[in-house]
């Protein structure tokens, strides 16, 4: 089955903290996107990989950092989270960029830093 | 950047009636504007798309329409069900790699 996977789901940490959240897909992919939710904000974009090794900022990308080592893969990394940082938060996978054709979304990961 | 602004941020509507969301762009550059809905606890999904050079895009009881000189577009429901209750996204992109989405509408079909 086509899917986007993240890890976790739910999360619960203190300031300060480093978390990792996990995102992989099956789909063979090259594009992949991380995205953070909130209320009356919308979707917004924290960062962006067209590739294996190539990564850039999205909208949103002060306290984030990211990886693609590997092209299934790409995880999203709070170095020192803060509150500000809790919200929902999406990755995304797309055979196209992310501009140009549909983005295949996982199923979130709720995070609360407290 | 691209800003999308969109309205209205919650919608009632009567089952069987239409339901209508707008959306503004400010880049003129935009050429892909997709609509992704995401039902209560789940993912966005895309419903419906449409590219810059075409105005109008159907599909069964969704459409799509897009004003390039206004700089904007409308997502168009019509005969809604229960179903549709969810919150939609619209959102644009000016390049191959980022799309920008509003703030979505809350969409509630009154049985």
């Amino acid at each position: 089955e086509a899917q986007v996977t993240q890890n976790p789901r739910y999360l619960i940490t203190v300031t300060g903290k480093k978390l990792t959240v996990t995102c992989s897909q099956n789909m063979n992919h090259e594009y992949m996107s991380w995205y953070r939710q909130d209320p009356g904000l919308g979707l917004r974009q924290i960062y962006y990989s067209m590739n294996v090794e190539v990564t850039d900022k999205g909208d949103v990308p002060e306290g984030y950092k990211v990886s693609r080592k590997e092209k299934r893969n790409f995880p999203l990394i709070l170095e020192s989270p803060s509150p500000n940082q809790t919200s929902l938060y999406f990755c995304a996978s797309s055979w196209s960029g992310g501009g140009t054709g549909e983005l295949f979304f996982g199923e979130g990961s709720r995070l609360t830093v407290l | 950047g691209e800003n999308v602004e969109q309205h209205p941020s919650t919608l009632s509507v009567q089952e069987g009636d239409s339901a209508v969301i707008k959306c503004t762009y400010s880049d003129s550059a935009s050429n892909y504007f997709p609509w992704y809905k995401q039902e209560l606890g789940k993912r966005p999904q895309l419903i419906i798309d449409i590219r810059s050079n075409v105005g109008e895009k159907k599909d069964q009881r969704i459409a799509v329409t897009l004003n390039k000189t206004a700089k904007h577009f409308s997502l168009h429901i019509t005969e809604t069900q229960p179903e549709d209750s969810a919150v939609y996204f619209c959102a644009a992109s000016s390049n191959d790699y980022k799309l920008s989405f509003g703030a979505g509408t809350t969409v509630t079909v009154r049985a």
